[in-house]
């Protein structure tokens, strides 16, 4: 069973230019979580996905920024027009069920790190 | 969520156990204890976690206090491959499960050979 796999891993975008990165959860996992990691800085939340639904979105920058989950296919986090300050490591995390429960942990990924210049 | 304490950095010497402290004063009765790692450019993984109890697994054990205000994260016998940040973070398991983890900025732990 792979893990959770996110690509790319690296990616370079100009300032101004759309950053799409993706994931797939494990095999089974219907709950998909975005997190992001400036530079220096913790793990910060940003979004939690369920199949074809955003669960919460607390932690999204209200502009520029968007994720979904589509019944088939990879999770997908998108932000427009990038700026350097969106340079950063984001990482998805799947889970079976929500999460957290007591009876089920998140796995994360290997994270996409995105270089605005 | 409770907030938690953790010192910024460790040494420990390969073998030896390693013994990460986290205080969570204000933790409510609910409230789990959770522990994460991230190695250098690595997603975080999960290590552990518990409620009340001491708990253990193939990576390590948890010791909470009876009052449930600070926890022990033990890795019985460190190795290099252990050196990463250890996050302590608490959530409320329950109904409004939204992944949204909080974590702070965790403790450093070097093992050194």
């Amino acid at each position: 069973n792979a893990g959770v796999m996110q690509n790319p891993r690296h990616l370079v975008r100009r300032r101004g230019q759309e950053a799409r990165l993706r994931c797939s959860p494990m095999k089974g996992h219907s709950h998909v979580y975005w997190y992001r990691q400036l530079p220096e800085e913790g793990l910060k939340f940003m979004v939690y996905l369920q199949k074809e639904n955003i669960i919460d979105e607390s932690g999204m920058p209200k502009e520029r920024f968007s994720a979904e989950f589509p019944k088939e296919g990879p999770s997908i986090l998108r932000i427009q027009q990038v700026v350097r300050g969106d340079s950063a490591a984001y990482f998805c995390a799947s889970s079976p069920q929500p999460f957290p429960s007591v009876n089920t942990e998140a796995f994360f990924g290997q994270g996409t790190r995105l270089t605005v210049v | 969520d409770a907030k938690t304490t953790q010192p910024p950095s460790m040494d420990c010497a390969e073998g030896r156990a390693a013994n990460l402290p986290c205080n969570h004063s204000t933790i409510s009765g609910n409230e789990y204890v959770y522990w994460y790692r991230q190695i250098h450019s690595q997603g975080p993984q999960y290590i552990i976690h518990g409620l009340k109890n001491n708990e253990t697994n193939e990576m390590a054990s948890l010791i909470i206090t009876e009052d449930r205000k600070s926890s022990t994260l033990i890795l019985p016998h460190a190795t290099l491959r252990d050196t990463a940040v250890y996050y302590c973070i608490v959530r409320v398991d329950g109904s409004s499960n939204t992944g949204k983890l909080i974590f702070g900025q965790g403790t450093t732990l070097q093992v050194k050979p």
